[in-house]
């Protein structure tokens, strides 16, 4: 199957400081990315949408300006966590989907701890 | 209720055995997706779904559309299949909306 990768794959971050995600389609083209978070013990929760050269869709209730999602080419996009607090630390999730539009596939994800 | 329900919601079995993992959901969907999550967090996606059954080594899945119904089936299982087993529905669109997962741990 095609291989997303997620950078890093863990980070530390003190309050206050931004820390951005990189999500890669390493072998295919990625139409259209999705980043989720997941609590400890539950779902994932999809946070956002984001199309190659547009702005990203975000759910309810997920603030753009606090996650801002960038997908600049059709192989990266970043979620940046600005100004992170503890209760941003989660478990970050990204999936890619390329010219078949039915097929997700997962990177490894990113576990943020905020401190 | 819930668009999506997976039973069990944990499930332990010995070494050998076969089991069986339920979805149940409640809309119109384009697909049905698999997906396996292991103790480190990383999501590998098994099968996706819109008729019938598949079939890949140990693992089978099948559909019911008019039910509403999937089934992931693991046989001769083994403790490298313990981990946490998601159903995910993807609505028109191609957003997923996920069940809440079912804890498998097999026993040696």
């Amino acid at each position: 199957g095609a291989v997303v990768s997620q950078h890093p794959s863990r980070v530390i971050c003190k309050s206050g400081t931004s820390v951005k995600i990189e999500c890669r389609s390493l072998d295919f083209q990625a139409t259209t990315m999705f980043w989720y978070r997941q609590f400890p013990k539950k779902s994932l929760m999809l946070m956002a949408t984001s199309n190659e050269g547009s702005k990203a869709t975000y759910e309810q209730g997920v603030e753009k300006d606090k996650f801002l999602i960038n997908h600049a080419s059709l192989t990266l996009s970043t979620l940046t966590v600005t100004s992170a607090h503890p209760e941003d630390s989660s478990f970050y999730i990204c999936s890619a989907s390329g010219s078949n539009h039915y097929e997700q596939y997962f990177g490894p994800g990113t576990r943020l701890t905020v401190t | 209720k819930n668009e999506v329900e997976q039973s069990p919601q944990n499930l332990t079995a010995q070494e050998g055995e076969f089991i069986t993992i339920n979805c149940s959901y409640s809309v119109g969907i384009s697909a049905l997706h698999w997906l396996q999550q292991h103790p480190g967090g990383g999501i590998v996606s098994l099968f996706m779904l819109s008729s019938g059954k598949k079939k890949h080594g140990r693992l089978i899945a099948t559909i019911n559309i008019q039910e509403k119904h999937s089934s992931l089936h693991i046989t001769a299982s083994h403790p490298r299949d313990s981990a946490v087993y998601i159903c995910a529905l993807m609505e028109y669109g191609n957003k997923l909306v996920f069940g809440a997962g079912t804890i498998l741990r097999v026993k040696s």
